[in-house]
């Protein structure tokens, strides 16, 4: 399967304890983004990467929120502290863009659903 | 506030007819349109794209029509299908230069098709 991938699909966790999950993307790709769904309503932007840079980030990253993509290839998302508030499906995507541009389309991964007790 | 919108929470169909979804928009900066399918338990699956250049694109039984004046886009199905059953995602994007940035979601329209 070289679709994107995403771990864990299901995590857990007390309130105030930290949390990691792991986005690997279609190989070759050179974005991959973040998005949030909460019941009820579409995917909400978090932040984006091309390549290792993290070009965009949304005001619903609040500072507990982390997101890297070291090397270009797999990203982690953190989440410090969390609050009941964070109980969501995070979702990650990828995409290709060209050296020349062009409109691509974003991938997704089946996601991780965080439960924050 | 909700950029894109998707009015109708639900949709009943019957098999072999047509699924209209609709699908507004506020952000006369969007320039880039796409439609999701989300079955339960999975992340949203790439289903068809128009650009602000045209008003119509179709991939099979799938067609998307842009009406930019009125900012509003369809996805229309032909026929409907049971495996089509499931929930219908509008996203726009507002990046220039024909690459994309962040996508705007809808809400979302969840589609039943019955035999």
């Amino acid at each position: 399967d070289t679709g994107v991938s995403q771990n864990p699909r299901h995590k857990i966790t007390k309130r105030g304890q930290n949390v990691t999950f792991r986005c690997d993307p279609i190989s070759e790709h050179n974005r991959l983004y973040w998005y949030r769904q909460t019941l009820g309503q579409g995917p909400e932007f978090l932040t984006y990467f091309q390549n290792e840079a993290q070009l965009e980030k949304s005001r619903l990253l609040s500072d507990r929120f982390s997101a890297e993509r070291p090397k270009g290839s797999f990203s982690t998302l953190e989440i410090q502290r969390t609050e009941q508030g964070d109980s969501a499906m995070y979702l990650c995507a990828s995409s290709l863009v060209g050296l020349a541009g062009g409109t691509d389309t974003q991938y997704f991964g089946p996601g991780t659903r965080l439960t924050v007790l | 506030d909700q950029q894109v919108k998707q009015n109708s929470p639900s949709l009943s169909v019957q098999e072999g007819r047509i699924s209209i979804l609709n699908c507004d928009y506020t952000n006369s900066m969007f320039d880039y349109f796409l439609w999701y399918k989300k079955y339960p338990a999975e992340g949203p699956t790439f289903l068809i794209s128009i650009s602000s250049i045209k008003d119509k694109n179709e991939d099979g039984r799938f067609t998307v029509f842009l009406n930019k004046s009125a900012k509003h886009l369809s996805l229309h199905i032909v026929p409907s299908q049971p495996g089509d059953s499931a929930v219908y995602f509008c996203a726009a994007s507002a990046d220039r230069g024909s690459t994309l940035g962040r996508l705007y979601f809808g809400r979302g329209t969840q589609l039943t098709v019955w035999p």
